[in-house]
């Protein structure tokens, strides 16, 4: 079975600009979450995602949106990009209360 | 808000070692308790525990959990140099599949 997928895999953005990150989970997981990975803070839950509807949200700004497709396929927007948004962005998606599994990440450079 | 409370948060060990992590955790609503490895790269799933008493095996990894004093333990017998990395645990509600992490305890095996 195929893990979970990310693209792309490294993006560098310049302040201001928006970026969109794709996460195809693996298949038959209809929940997917993100997280923001940084040294400072950790692993942060961003939101998560059940048959196309968010279901928890951290806090973070509107600035950081998603959405989730009918496969199941969910997308993270971050707009007005701002230095302090430079980490590894993970997904993880799961059969709804089962563990979660992650994958490879994308590593976001916003300079 | 739910917390996630890892020591140590740094262990150096020689192989052949034992090791014991510790997580303790305060969540309202409790479902289940996980542990992830990672390395340079996306965290990994080791274990997910919801029931109390119950040990979780997989080779020289094992894990239980207690829900009255809201801990668990993650042990590493005969350690290797390949289970250096940093050891997450995290927790979920009966909300969703939010999870919520604890710092990482980083485990260095030295040859």
């Amino acid at each position: 079975k195929a893990g979970v997928t990310q693209t792309p895999r490294y993006l560098i953005k310049t302040r201001g600009q928006q970026v969109t990150l794709s996460c195809s989970p693996i298949s038959g997981h209809r929940s997917v979450s993100w997280y923001q990975q940084t040294p400072g803070q950790g692993l942060q839950f961003l939101f998560e995602y059940f048959s196309e509807t968010q279901r928890n949200k951290g806090n973070f700004p509107g600035r950081f949106s998603g959405r989730q497709f009918s496969n199941s396929r969910s997308e993270m927007n971050v707009s007005t990009l701002e230095l302090g948004d430079s980490a590894l962005y993970l997904c993880a998606s799961s059969r709804d209360i089962y563990e979660q599994y992650f994958g490879p990440g994308t590593r976001l450079t916003v300079t | 808000e739910d917390k996630v409370v890892q020591s140590p948060l740094s262990l150096v060990v020689h192989e052949g070692d034992t090791v014991t992590l510790n997580c303790s955790y305060e969540v309202t609503n409790f479902r289940s308790l996980l542990w992830y490895k990672q390395e340079k790269k996306a965290p990994t799933f080791l274990f997910m525990l919801t029931s109390s008493g119950i040990e979780k095996k997989s080779g020289r990894l094992s894990s239980i959990l207690d829900k009255k004093e809201l801990f668990s333990i993650l042990n590493i017998t005969a350690t290797q140099t390949g289970d250096s990395a940093v050891y997450l645990c995290a927790v979920t509600e009966t909300s969703g599949s939010r999870l919520t992490f604890g710092e990482g305890t980083q485990l260095t095996v030295n040859p």
